[in-house]
């Protein structure tokens, strides 16, 4: 089954503790994006990938990191997490850059940073 | 600059009755465009797609969204909906150039009554 899937889920955190959320497409897409989604705002863009070890800031993109040493792979990493980080995170995939492509998204982490 | 503007936050409706949803984009050249479903504590997933030809197209679920290019407007219609459609829905507009070429409004919540 075509899937992206994200863990975890759910996760609380104290600031300043490093922490990484994991993404993985089974679909051997190029494209791959990180959004985070806050009420009023819709989704934000934060990093994207358009193919390995290619990677470019999105909209939103400070005090996170990512990497993509894999196609299948696009860790979202925050160094030292602050409450403004307090989201809820989307990693999605696309077959292609073409504006013409779906995304398709993984389940959500929904991250709680005390 | 592309944006894409879902006027209404909040929409409530009676199950069986319809429903209308409205997007509204700017982007200067022909677009493509997109309605996603987010169920709560899921992802978002593709409800239609709109790249060219017809301008009314069909989507799962019952959903069809035509699109209005003298309006810049692709509203999502259902004619009977169910209590398994309360959801958020995100329109979304693709970009035929960029690296950062999809861009999403901020989400319309659809509460159903009984």
């Amino acid at each position: 089954e075509a899937q992206v899937t994200q863990n975890p889920r759910y996760l609380i955190t104290v600031t300043g503790k490093k922490l990484t959320v994991t993404c993985s497409q089974n679909m051997n897409h190029e494209y791959m994006s990180w959004y985070r989604q806050d009420p009023g705002l819709g989704l934000r863009q934060i990093y994207y990938s358009m193919n390995v070890e290619v990677t470019d800031k999105g909209d939103v993109p400070e005090g996170y990191k990512v990497s993509r040493k894999e196609k299948r792979n696009f860790p979202l990493i925050l160094e030292s997490p602050s409450p403004n980080q307090t989201s809820l995170y989307f990693c999605a995939s696309r077959k292609a850059l073409t504006g013409n492509t779906e995304a398709f998204f993984g389940q959500g982490t929904r991250l709680t940073v005390v | 600059a592309q944006s894409v503007t879902q006027p209404d936050i909040h929409i409530t409706v009676s199950e069986g009755a319809s429903l209308e949803l409205r997007c509204n984009y700017s982007y200067g050249a022909t677009p493509y465009l997109f309605w996603y479903v987010q169920s709560p504590g899921q992802g978002l997933q593709l409800l239609l797609k709109y790249f060219s030809g017809d301008t009314l197209v069909q989507g799962i679920k019952g959903f069809e969204a035509e699109f209005k290019r003298s309006q810049s407007s692709f509203n999502l219609r259902k004619p009977s909906v169910h209590w398994s459609d309360a959801a958020e829905y995100f329109c979304a507009v693709g970009a035929q150039t960029g690296a950062n070429n999809l861009f999403f409004g901020t989400g319309t919540r659809l509460t159903v009554i009984p």
